[in-house]
């Protein structure tokens, strides 16, 4: 069935350090691709999402491009702040031609932590 | 209220205990989740509802039991749960269940502690 790696965590960086967090999926059909991230004591909120293949996604200076080639939705962001500590899930809806089901399918969860 | 809210935030029952889970969605939305979030596993889908209809049931126990009276409301029913159960849980909505392009809005979850 479908699935989702993303990196394990947790990720401690320096405030101001470039971000990577790597994200590979397996799905029989056309899947969206999202970003979620959670902060502590909440719930999941969206952060970015791509439709189709070489679609980027962006928002709050993050950016994901949706790689069907390599099956990858990477997340990065060139500068963190230590507001941007949190858990960041990659997570795809899975579908088919002519249908969906549209269920989300999301990875384990990436513990990024900010230092000043 | 915008958004999707959840009530109660924290719960803390014990296993003889009979409680309800709400969640509201103010979005206007077709289709309605409840998702289990334990520490150290991926969030796990427990039901959907789409225009109020649960369409999917993912092999969750009998003690769990959820109720969607319209589509702005969602319930979950608890009775006699383990320690186990202990989690996040999570309620969610989307604009409608069938097109995957439609993000879903999370409330922001009851920590349930089962004692």
């Amino acid at each position: 069935g479908d699935s989702v790696t993303q990196m394990e965590g947790p990720v401690t960086l320096s405030e101001e350090a470039f971000l990577t967090i790597n994200c590979t999926y397996t799905a029989t059909g056309y899947p969206s691709l999202f970003w979620y991230v959670q902060y502590p004591g909440e719930g999941l909120q969206l952060l970015l999402k791509a439709t189709k293949a070489d679609d980027k996604g962006s928002n709050k200076g993050f950016e994901a491009t949706y790689r069907k080639e390599t099956t990858s939705f990477h997340l990065e962001k060139g500068s963190v702040q230590v507001s941007d500590s949190a858990v960041y899930f990659c997570a795809l809806s899975d579908r088919w031609d002519g249908g969906s089901q549209g269920n989300l399918i999301f990875g384990k969860g990436t513990k990024l932590s900010v230092k000043p | 209220e915008t958004g999707v809210t959840q009530t109660p935030r924290h719960l803390v029952m014990g296993m003889t205990n009979k409680k309800s889970l709400k969640c509201e969605q103010h979005l206007g939305h077709n289709a309605m989740y409840w998702y289990k979030q334990s520490a150290k596993k991926p969030l796990e889908l427990m039901f959907v509802y789409s225009l109020e209809e649960r369409v999917e049931n993912n092999s969750v126990p009998s003690r769990f039991s959820p109720e969607c009276p319209n589509s702005s409301h969602l319930f979950l029913h608890l009775h006699t749960l383990q320690p186990e159960d202990s989690a996040l849980y999570l309620c969610a909505s989307s604009q409608d269940r069938l097109l995957s392009s439609y993000e879903q809005y999370f409330g922001p979850g009851t920590r349930l502690t089962v004692t």
